[in-house]
Parts: C-alpha cells; structure tokens; sequence
C-alpha cells in the first residue's frame, strides 16, 4: 500500500489563482481530513469527510473547498488564493478498525502564496 | 469546544537526560489521546496512543505517556534522549464522531551535547 499520498508536494501561487491538491488513499479508510500547518499553531482542521459523498468544515474552512466522490480522493480546492493561505497542508485518513481518530497522515504540500 | 495546552513552546534537554512534554487537554468525554513527532521538513509520525485501559502507555523510540483524568494530563516521557530525537512534538485529541483531531501548538524539542 502506498498509504496517504499528496500531490503537489511543493506549490508557489500568485494571489488571486486557483489550484487544487490532490489527496488519495488506498487503505479502503471512510474518514478523510485536511488540515494546514503554521508556525506556532500546530495543525489546524480545514474539511473533513466521513464517506463518500459527505463532508463537513473544521475550525477554518474559509477559502477552502472540497468534495469526496470516492473513498479514495479527498481533494481541496483553493478558490481564489491569499498570502494568509501559505502553510503546509496535510491530508489524512482513518477508519474504525483501530479507533477512528488515529490518523494516517499524508507528506504534506508546502504552497507559499505570493 | 474541546483544547488541547502545550504549555512549553521550546524545551532544551541534555543528551542522556531524561524527558518530560507536557499536555493538557479539556474534553468532557473520555478522550482519545495521541503524541505524534516532526522532524524538520518531514510529515507527522504516531509516537503513541491512549484509548482505554492501561493508563500508562509504551510508544516507539523508547518514548512512554501517562493518562492523568484527575488532572487532565497526557504528559510524554523518555528516560535517556538522543540527539535524534530534537524534533517537534504535537499532542493532540480525538473529537467526539467525527474521526478528527485538535492538535496543540506542539513542543520544540532541543538536545544538547
């Protein structure tokens, strides 16, 4: 299995542009999350999904979207970039097999807007 | 809304001493706990879990955590650190249903010669 994979792993973005980074999984997990990563702060929740065709937001959802047509994609789509997007992003899974909030993270995408 | 205090930002420790990464966290439930590691420019590794039972739990790299429900603590240990282990240490815990977790702020690890 190749686990949580992320795509792009590196991303540079003027403000104002559009992108997508992927994120797919292929341990059959139902939970998906996306979380971003700044100095100081930790990890913080973007979306998250429980199955298919069902997602929710986190603590920071704005500027942010998502959509889970399969088990194995979660992408998150950003819809008009701004510097205060710059992190490190990470996707992650999990399933209830041994406790549903052990999350099996992804390498991360490092996007730096300018 | 569930929080989880990493109250040291940066803690120095010689190699051979001993560790201690403090964590406390505010959940009315029974939580389920987590300590991962980053090193630098690298993703997030599970060091170690708590979901029931046994309160003190055994990690990878010689790393151990003790559950405290008296004082809403998790706090991480290690005998003896290795230069290897200078890294950043997250706790974090699980949210109630919905199979996500609330990170701390993380504790910068530095080991010193």
């Amino acid at each position: 299995n190749a686990g949580v994979t992320q795509t792009p792993k590196f991303q540079v973005l003027k403000t104002g542009q559009s992108m997508t980074l992927q994120c797919a999984q292929d341990m059959n997990h139902e939970y998906m999350s996306w979380y971003r990563q700044d100095p100081g702060m930790g990890l913080r929740l973007i979306h998250y999904s429980v199955g298919a065709g069902i997602t929710d937001q986190g603590e920071v959802p704005n500027g942010y979207n998502v959509s889970r047509s399969t088990t194995e994609d979660f992408p998150l789509r950003l819809l008009s970039a701004a510097p205060s997007q710059t992190s490190v992003y990470f996707c992650a899974s999990s399933y209830e097999g041994t406790g549903p909030y052990e999350q099996y993270f992804g390498p991360g995408t490092r996007l730096t807007v300018t | 809304a569930q929080s989880v205090t990493q109250p040291d930002i940066h803690i120095t420790v010689s190699e051979g001493a001993s560790l201690e990464l403090r964590c406390n966290y505010s959940y009315g439930a029974t939580p389920y706990l987590f300590w991962y590691v980053q090193s630098p420019g690298q993703g997030l590794q599970l060091l170690l879990k708590y979901f029931s039972g046994d309160t003190l739990v055994q990690g990878i790299k010689g790393f151990e955590a003790e559950f405290k429900r008296s004082q809403s603590s998790f706090n991480l240990r290690k005998p003896s650190v290795h230069w290897s282990d200078a890294a950043e240490y997250f706790c974090a815990v699980g949210e109630g249903g919905y199979s996500t977790l609330t990170f701390g702020k993380g504790t910068m690890l530095l080991v010193s010669p």
